[in-house]
This record gives structure tokens, sequence and C-alpha cells, in this order.
């Protein structure tokens, strides 16, 4: 098993372009999380999914989208970069919501 | 979501127990109390949960209060590859199984 799989791992994007943050898992489950890490700070939840085709807001959701159409991807969506998303996004995925929860290698992003 | 509270910055040496306290003075009756740690920003590691009774594992120990208000993870025999950021975060599985960070405490394990 691969576990969780980010990509990319770095990133420079210009103000007001969009990308797309990829998240798979392999490990079938059915809870998924983004979560963004700014420096000296702890993660801050984004956006979570409890199974496929259906996601929710976390603490810190404006400025980002994101869609859970099978069970594996847990894509994370900007739209209009801004130099305050600078940071390093992690996903994470667990079987259940009590059960041990696997966090990928994180994604640096820079907002120029 | 129930708050925890942490030191913001903890010693120990190599060798002896490290003893991380958390306060969750406001936790519920169906919220666990997990414990995760991050080294070098890289993605955080889980190392142990528990709702009432104390856990061990290869790990780590935890041991929750009989109120439940607050809890104390044990490495018990720290090694410098132990220097990390130690989160204590309470959890409700029927919530979406949120992880909700707080500050977290930066333990040194020194020579």
């Amino acid at each position: 098993n691969a576990g969780v799989t980010q990509t990319p791992k770095f990133r420079i994007l210009k103000i007001g372009q969009s990308m797309t943050l990829q998240c798979t898992q392999d490990m079938n489950h059915n809870y998924m999380y983004w979560y963004r890490q700014d420096p000296g700070m702890g993660l801050k939840l984004i956006y979570y999914s409890v199974g496929a085709g259906i996601t929710d807001k976390g603490e810190v959701p404006n400025g980002y989208n994101v869609s859970r159409s099978t069970t594996e991807d847990f894509p994370l969506r900007l739209e209009l970069a801004a130099p305050s998303q600078t940071s390093v996004y992690f996903c994470a995925s667990s079987l259940t919501g009590d059960s041990e929860a696997f966090f990928g290698q994180g994604t640096r992003l820079t907002v120029v | 979501d129930a708050k925890t509270t942490q030191p913001t910055s903890m010693d120990c040496a190599e060798g002896r127990a490290a003893n991380l306290p958390c306060n969750h003075s406001t936790i519920s009756g169906n919220e666990y109390v997990y414990w995760y740690r991050q080294i070098h920003s890289q993605g955080p590691q889980y190392i142990i949960h528990g709702l009432k009774n104390n856990e061990t594992n290869e790990m780590a120990s935890l041991i929750i209060t009989e109120d439940r208000k607050s809890s104390t993870l044990i490495l018990p025999h720290a090694t410098l590859r132990d220097t990390a950021v130690y989160y204590c975060i309470v959890r409700v599985a029927r919530r979406g199984g949120k992880l909700i960070f707080g500050q977290g405490t930066e333990l040194s394990v020194k020579p």
C-alpha cells in the first residue's frame, strides 16, 4: 500500500492563478481531510469528507473547493490564488471517524 | 468541539521518560483523546488514542484521569528521534471524525 499520496510536492503560483492539489489513498478509507499549516502554527482543517459524494467545511474553507467523486480521490481546488494561501497542505484519511488517520507528506505551496 | 491546552515546550533527557500533559476539561462522554506528533514539518504521525481507560502500545502510554478532564502521554525511554511537536486532540467520531489541532507541545530530547 502506498498510503496517502499527495501531488505535487512543491508548487509556485502567481496571484490569481488556479490549481488543484491532488490527494489519493489506496486503503479504501471512507473519511478524508484537507489541512493547511502556516509556519510555526498547528494544522487547520479546510474541508473533510465522510464518503464519496459527501463533503463539508472545516475551520478555514474560504478560497477553496473540494470534490469527492470516488472513495480514493479528494482533490483540493484553489480558484484565485492569493498570497495568504501560501502554506503547506496536508491530506489525511481514516477508515472510520474514530480510527487512526494517516497523513500524506504534504504539498508546499507559495503564491507570489 | 472540546478544546485542549498543552504546554508550549518541554525538554527531556535522552533515555528518561517524557511526560506530556494535556488539559481537556470540556470533553464530552463520546469524545476520544488522540495524540499525534509531527517531526520536521512532515505529515503528522499517529501515536495513540483512548476514551476512558489507560492505553499502551509500542510507542507510548496514555493515562487519562478518572474525570477525563486531563491526560498524559508517556514516552518511556525518550530518544533524540522523539524530538517533535506533540498534539493532543479531542475527536468525535459522529461529527466526521474531525481532528482539530491546537498549537501542540514542542518536545526537545537532549543528550
